[in-house]
């Protein structure tokens, strides 16, 4: 079965600061796609970034990037320059079609 | 375009009485989704349409539990005679393809539901 790991249930940062969330998965899939979502206080869950797994390059959006370890199933994501509005909970989530998610690390931003 | 929609926001209703939560995806996707989030907790998966129906309804936690999807478009989970642990939020999500394909889901809000 596949599964997706999240050891952290709670992270904090200063901020400004850079902050890495922590996720593995298993799987025996060569190739797909991994996502983080962040679910703010308002409950919405918004997707982060995307990777996929035939890509070397890691995925970056703005402040956002993963560090994908293929061969070690290892996706992280590391946010820079934190912001207050980064506040939330951070889900790692992979396809199959119904998404097998982390139990989600949630992210305190200190002022 | 607008996003996934969904009713109501909040629900509070007493033990045992049934409820209807509504999603309406975004326009053009196939897929649609619902899960279960307690609270502090992941995402529960509990059924996946494709067009109008539905081949894995295998998170549905009991046979209270029933959705269904019109049209490919809106969908209805029902909660018959609901107990005070199906206190959660539901959320649905679409996908612009469903089985096969990698592409995100895009989330509602949700519907916070508290059984008295």
């Amino acid at each position: 079965a596949q599964t997706v790991t999240q050891s952290q249930p709670e992270m904090s940062v200063q901020e400004a600061e850079t902050v890495t969330l922590s996720c593995t998965y298993d799987t025996s899939e060569s190739d797909y796609y991994l996502f983080w979502y962040k679910q703010p206080p308002s409950r919405q869950m918004i997707l982060v970034i995307r990777q996929e797994a035939y890509k070397q390059q890691n995925a970056t959006e703005n402040r956002f990037s993963v560090n994908f370890q293929k061969a070690a199933k290892s996706f992280s994501l590391k946010i820079s320059d934190s912001q207050l509005g980064d506040a939330a909970m951070y889900f790692c989530a992979k396809p199959p079609y119904q998404l097998i998610w982390g139990a989600g690390t949630k992210l305190i931003i200190k002022p | 375009g607008a996003g996934v929609s969904q009713s109501p926001s909040n629900k509070v209703t007493e033990k045992g009485k049934d409820v209807e939560l509504r999603c309406d995806p975004i326009s053009g996707h196939t897929a649609l989704y619902w899960y279960r989030q307690s609270l502090g907790q992941g995402l529960e998966f509990l059924i996946y349409f494709q067009g109008n129906s539905a081949p894995d309804k295998s998170g549905l936690p009991s046979d209270r539990f029933s959705a269904e999807r019109t049209g490919g478009s809106v969908s209805t989970l029902t909660i018959q005679r609901t107990q005070q642990e199906d206190s959660a939020v539901y959320l649905c999500a679409s996908s612009r393809y469903g089985q096969g394909s990698n592409q995100p889901q895009h989330f509602g809000d949700g519907t916070r539901l508290s059984i008295l």
